[in-house]
C-alpha cells in the first residue's frame, strides 16, 4: 500500500524567509501528486498538482512554487513567505482506485 | 465552478447518539468522497460514492449519495469519542488538465461528549 511522508511536521518562519516543504511517497510508481493548503476554519485549497517528473500545474496564482525532481518526490517552495502563507499543507496522491490519499501534513506558521 | 456546502459546520453530540452530516453540491456529483481529519493531522479516507442512490457502510458510519447525485449524507450510529474530528466531503471536478482534481467542502467539526 502507498505511504506518504511529509517533512517537516511543523515549521515557524519569519515573513520574507524562504520555504521548502517535502513530500515523498512509497509503494507506488508515477503517481499523480497534489499540494493542498488548509487555512484555519476553511476547506482545502488545491495549490499544485503533478502528473510526472518535471510536470507541474498551478491552480492558484501565488508566491509559492512546486517541483517534482523525482518520481516519488514533490516539493513546495517559496522565495519569500507572506503572513497569508500560514496554514496546514497537505500532500496527496491519486491511487489506482481513483481515490486521493493524504499525507500527515505540515503546519506552517509565518510570523 | 462546483461548490460543496457542508452542514452543520459544527456538531456536539452525547456519546451513543446518532448524527448526520450533509454535503450539497451546486452541480451533479460524479465522485463524492468522505474524509475524516483529526486536528493537525492528515485526511483519512472513509468512503467514495459514485452512483445515484449508492450507499456504503464501514463499521458505524454510513454514507449515501442521493438519486440526483447532488447531495450526500454521512450518518454515524451510536457515536463514540473516537468519531470526533472534522469530516470533509470532496467531489471530482472537471479539469482541463490531465489529473483528477477534487474540490472540498469547508468541513464539519464533530465533538462527541463522553
Amino acid at each position: 500500500s502507498q505511504t506518504i511522508h511529509q517533512w517537516p511536521a511543523t515549521l515557524v518562519q519569519p515573513v520574507g524567509s524562504p520555504l521548502s516543504l517535502e513530500c515523498t511517497v512509497e509503494g507506488t510508481s508515477n503517481p499523480n501528486l497534489y499540494w493542498y493548503r488548509q487555512a484555519a476554519g476553511r476547506g482545502l485549497q488545491l495549490l499544485f498538482y503533478s502528473v510526472g517528473i518535471g510536470q507541474i500545474s498551478s491552480e492558484v496564482p501565488q508566491n509559492l512554487s512546486a517541483s517534482r525532481p523525482q518520481d516519488r518526490q514533490f516539493i513546495l517552495s517559496s522565495k519569500k513567505l507572506l503572513l497569508s502563507d500560514s496554514g496546514f499543507y497537505l500532500c496527496a496522491l491519486l491511487a489506482a482506485t481513483d481515490t486521493q490519499y493524504f499525507g500527515p501534513g505540515t503546519r506552517l506558521t509565518v510570523l | 465552478s462546483q461548490e460543496l456546502e457542508q452542514s452543520p459546520q459544527s456538531l456536539i453530540v452525547q456519546e451513543g447518539k446518532n448524527l448526520t452530516i450533509n454535503c450539497t453540491s451546486s452541480k451533479t456529483l460524479y465522485g463524492l468522497y468522505w474524509y475524516k481529519q483529526k486536528y493537525g493531522e492528515g485526511l483519512i479516507f472513509l468512503m467514495m460514492l459514485q452512483k445515484g442512490g449508492e450507499e456504503k457502510s464501514h463499521e458505524k458510519i454510513t454514507a449515501k449519495l442521493d438519486e440526483k447525485k447532488q447531495q450526500s449524507s454521512l450518518h454515524i450510529t451510536a457515536s463514540q469519542p473516537s468519531h470526533a474530528g472534522i469530516y470533509l466531503c470532496g467531489a471530482d471536478i472537471p479539469s482541463s488538465g490531465s489529473a483528477r482534481q477534487l474540490t472540498f467542502g469547508s468541513g464539519t467539526q464533530l465533538t462527541v461528549l463522553p
